[in-house]
């Protein structure tokens, strides 16, 4: 079975700095993609960004880039210019052929001011 | 932007009682979902569905849950005598291949 692990339950940055959220995981499949949700107090799911594991480069959206490494098992969120509307629960999650999304357990980012 | 959608966003049931929650997928979606979240705990999965019958199942869908889809755009949960431990966030979402939405999801008291 798939795991997936954060292994930062807190993490805060600085107003217009930038952060790295870590997430690692553990699979024997070669194809699978990978997700960051964020979720702020309303609990919404906001879907921040997606790998590709066959993909090599790393996806960016906007403010939001990954590190990938695959043969880590290791895929990082970093957050350019943080917003104080960046504070949120983020969490990293997992996805291959059984299609359902396995999540880690979440890092709360604070946004200071 | 197409949006899956999900009714009530708050139930407060009775201990034992029935409930159902309700879903209505993205129209050209394939793939249904069911995930929980209990208070301060990582989103777990439930159950998926496709094809008008369950793919998946984990260890917390047992006889207590079911779910259905009984026309072409609902997509529901039903949980049975429900139990405190029944409290939490309940989301759906649709997936055409590996594209995710979730509803803003359902959130249950159970007392």
């Amino acid at each position: 079975a798939q795991t997936v692990t954060q292994s930062q339950p807190e993490m805060s940055v600085q107003e217009a700095e930038t952060v790295t959220l870590s997430c690692t995981y553990d699979t024997s499949e070669s194809d699978y993609y990978l997700f960051w949700y964020k979720q702020p107090p309303s609990r919404q799911m906001i879907l921040v960004i997606r790998q590709e594991a066959y993909k090599q480069q790393n996806a960016t959206e906007n403010r939001f880039s990954v590190n990938f490494q695959k043969a880590a098992k290791s895929f990082s969120l970093k957050i350019s210019d943080s917003q104080l509307g960046d504070a949120a629960m983020y969490f990293c999650a997992y996805s291959g052929s059984a299609r359902q999304l396995t999540f880690g357990s979440g890092t709360q980012l604070t946004v200071l001011p | 932007e197409p949006e899956v959608t999900q009714t009530p966003s708050h139930q407060v049931t009775q201990m034992g009682q029935e409930v159902i929650l309700r879903c209505v997928p993205i129209s050209n979606h394939l793939y249904f979902y069911w995930y929980r979240q209990i208070l301060g705990q990582k989103v777990e999965f439930l159950v998926s569905f496709y094809n008008n019958e369950i793919s998946e199942k984990s260890e917390i869908f047992d006889d207590q849950f079911s779910v259905e889809r009984p026309d072409g755009s609902n997509f529901t949960l039903k949980i049975r005598s429900t139990k405190l431990e029944d409290s939490a966030m309940y989301f759906c979402a649709s997936s055409l291949v590996y594209g995710y939405t979730f509803g803003s999801g359902t959130r249950l008291t159970v007392v």
